[in-house]
């Protein structure tokens, strides 16, 4: 089974902030990743997938890199609607989910 | 619009049976593959189950194998989940996700979540 690493686990951050989220695969899973985010009680929603790529919607400000076992999330200018929690997925073999990464107002 | 409307979720003791449906509208449903994922309270997301748009494969995490089944019937656009030999870490949050079919085994819409609860 393909391990999904997540760092950090809670990251503090201001309006206007650059972020940050890594994401580590147990081996490599070539571009099959997708990034979701979930606010609370809320269901996740599809953020970017095959690494890279946008979601049809999603705001410009994220952005994923990446590919083989080590991959980013970045939000350029962090805004009052992205304090959320944010998942990793891996689907090169089934579905593994990274254990989130909760970012919150500093 | 896309519709995930869920039923079926409660508190049952453990070693009980349930089953959860997901009922699907906005779409046709027989095109698109489906999923289960669940997430335990305060927990992270957990992906549970899967099934083809023919319902010809199925795929299961190795925590609920041989304890859970999923089905679906596209006639009446629904999707199923019957949890067996259920057991206290299954209480969860249960949700039904479609696949996307633009973007290949990604979940593009999701259902609101129905809560599971397995305790005596």
């Amino acid at each position: 089974d393909i391990q999904m690493t997540q760092s950090p686990s809670t990251l503090s951050a201001s309006v206007g902030d650059r972020v940050t989220i890594t994401c580590r695969a147990s081996q490599s899973i070539s571009s099959w990743l997708a990034w979701y985010q979930q606010k609370p009680g809320k269901a996740p929603k599809l953020l970017i997938y095959k690494a890279s790529s946008l979601e049809s919607g999603v705001p410009s400000r994220f952005s994923g890199s990446g590919s083989g076992t080590e991959f980013t999330l970045t939000i350029s200018s962090l805004q009052p609607d992205d304090f959320a929690t944010y998942y990793c997925q891996q689907y090169n073999s089934l579905w593994t989910f990274g254990q989130g990464t909760k970012v919150e107002i500093k | 619009e896309v519709q995930l409307v869920k039923s079926g979720g409660g508190l049952i003791q453990p070693g009980g049976s349930l089953r959860l449906s997901c009922a699907a509208s906005g779409f046709t449903f027989s095109s698109y593959e489906m999923n289960w994922v669940r997430q335990a309270p305060g927990k992270g997301l957990e992906w549970v189950s899967y099934i083809s748009s023919s319902g010809v494969t199925i795929h299961y995490a190795d925590s609920v194998k041989g304890r859970f089944t999923i089905s679906r019937d596209n006639a009446k656009n629904s999707l199923y989940l019957q949890m067996n030999s259920l057991r206290a870490e299954d209480t969860a949050v249960y949700y039904c996700a479609r696949g996307s079919t633009v973007n290949p085994n990604t979940f593009d819409y999701w259902g609101q979540g129905t809560l599971v609860t397995v305790s005596s």
